[in-house]
């Protein structure tokens, strides 16, 4: 089972540059969602999606980009990284929703802005 | 002020020991809580998942609930090596609700 895959492993970016973290996912979960982890700051939702089509903010949403074409793949874009978002990025899913379902985690992807 | 608040370690023990591991909330309606277990360069798995006060027992793991305190926590029993991870716990207002509010997480060393 391959659950919530998350690529890449790392990246290393220049203030300015864009990028697409990709997140998928085989369990035919309808809920997806995109968090940080920060030292000190825990977990924070940047967007969730509850179905293809659908997608909504979260917590710290600025700076990000999300759209939900398929059921299976949440991409998550940087329009124009900067210092502030170097981050542990993690994608998760559940079959309705994190309160009637657990949330599934990617591995994460660990990223640098210089 | 945070939501959510959790004791920010970290925790060294001993193998064997009792591990308590503790959150306190502000936000009264919050109905659902969860602890997640996370391993280093790994994300966080789920633990534990209850619904109203009271203790729910899994194993060597019991998570209690004391809703009029605001105040929940994660007890490990005969703790062992394996459990040193990063615990964040976790609560939603309701089953529809999209977004989950998680602590900053406790990190815990079981030594041999």
């Amino acid at each position: 089972n391959a659950g919530v895959t998350q690529t890449p492993k790392f990246q290393v970016l220049k203030t300015g540059q864009s990028m697409t973290l990709q997140c998928a996912q085989d369990m035919n979960h309808e809920y997806m969602s995109w968090y940080r982890q920060d030292p000190g700051m825990g977990l924070r939702l940047i967007h969730y999606s509850v179905g293809a089509g659908i997608t909504d903010q979260g917590e710290v949403p600025n700076g990000y980009n999300v759209s939900r074409s398929t059921t299976e793949d949440f991409p998550l874009r940087l329009l124009s990284a900067a210092p502030s978002q170097t981050s542990v990025y993690f994608c998760a899913s559940s079959e309705r929703g994190p309160g009637g379902s657990p949330l599934h985690f990617g591995n994460g992807t660990r990223l640098t802005v210089t | 002020q945070k939501e959510v608040e959790q004791d920010p370690g970290p925790l060294s023990v001993p193998e064997g020991a009792i591990v308590s591991l503790n959150c306190t909330y502000s936000n009264s309606a919050f109905q659902y809580f969860m602890w997640y277990r996370q391993y280093s360069r790994k994300g966080p798995e789920l633990l534990m998942y209850t619904y109203s006060s009271g203790n729910k027992e899994d194993g060597r793991f019991t998570a209690q609930v004391d809703k009029s305190s605001k105040y929940i926590s994660l007890f490990i029993r005969d703790s062992q090596p394996s459990d040193s991870a990063t615990y964040l716990c976790a609560m939603i207002i309701n089953t529809n609700a999209g977004k989950s509010t998680f602590g900053d997480g406790t990190t815990l060393t079981v030594k041999p």
